[in-house]
């Protein structure tokens, strides 16, 4: 079974930096694309971040570019969201999020962390 | 840049009634088209992806249709626990973009 397991959200100062982490496992880790999937209180989803299986592919919604770096460490079965110049905006519950091999989209989640950035 | 605009925002209705929701997009986005349910407090479920088959698990109430720019969901006979909000998204080669959602509540 598919487990995702997030950590990493806290209450971060405006302009400070904080890493996300997701503990993959139940399937094979380098084999699959991952996502970051945000959502802020009481609003939609949006998309954040996808990394190739192998890493070396990464793509990012325009307001994160040159903020946030998306990266994992097959070798732990772990994904990574390193965010700076945090902004109010920011503040969301952050979902990783697993392509399905059929499905080609978001078919496993994790349960999310929540990351606020307030002064 | 792909939008996707969700119709109704919010749809009430009666356990036991049909739901259409409805997702268009702003260019063609082929069959690349994906539905997600979310209740609160939980991470969203994948319900419908490549416009029209079912996820793992999901019930033959649940159907989605379309392709090209304009998308339906269909949920027929709601049961109490189909009440919640619910999410098309497009996933591209590069990128992904959701819908703005539909409150699908109890009348």
């Amino acid at each position: 079974e598919v487990h995702l397991l997030e950590s990493g959200g806290d209450l971060v100062q405006p302009g400070g930096s904080l890493r996300l982490s997701c503990a993959a496992s139940g399937f094979t880790f380098s084999t699959y694309p991952m996502s970051w999937v945000r959502q802020a209180p009481g609003k939609g989803l949006e998309w954040v971040s996808a990394i190739s299986g192998s890493g070396d592919i990464t793509y990012y919604t325009d307001s994160v570019k040159g903020r946030f770096t998306i990266f994992r460490d097959n070798s732990k079965s772990t994904l990574y969201l390193q965010m700076s110049s945090l902004r109010a905006e920011d503040t969301a519950t952050y979902y990783c999020a697993k392509d399905g091999s059929i499905e080609k989209t978001f078919a496993s989640w994790g349960q999310g962390t929540l990351v606020t950035v307030s002064s | 840049e792909i939008v996707l605009t969700q119709a109704p925002g919010t749809l009430s209705l009666s356990a036991g009634e049909r739901a259409t929701l409805s997702c268009r997009a702003s260019q063609s986005v082929s069959s690349s088209l994906a539905w997600f349910q979310q209740k609160p407090g939980q991470a969203p479920r994948l319900l419908i992806y490549a416009a029209s088959s079912r996820a793992t698990g999901i019930p033959d109430r649940f159907s989605g249709s379309g392709s090209g720019t304009d998308f339906t969901l269909t949920i027929t006979r709601l049961e109490p626990e189909d009440f919640a909000v619910y999410y098309c998204q497009y996933y591209g080669p590069t990128l992904n973009t959701f819908g703005q959602g539909t409150k699908l509540e109890i009348k």
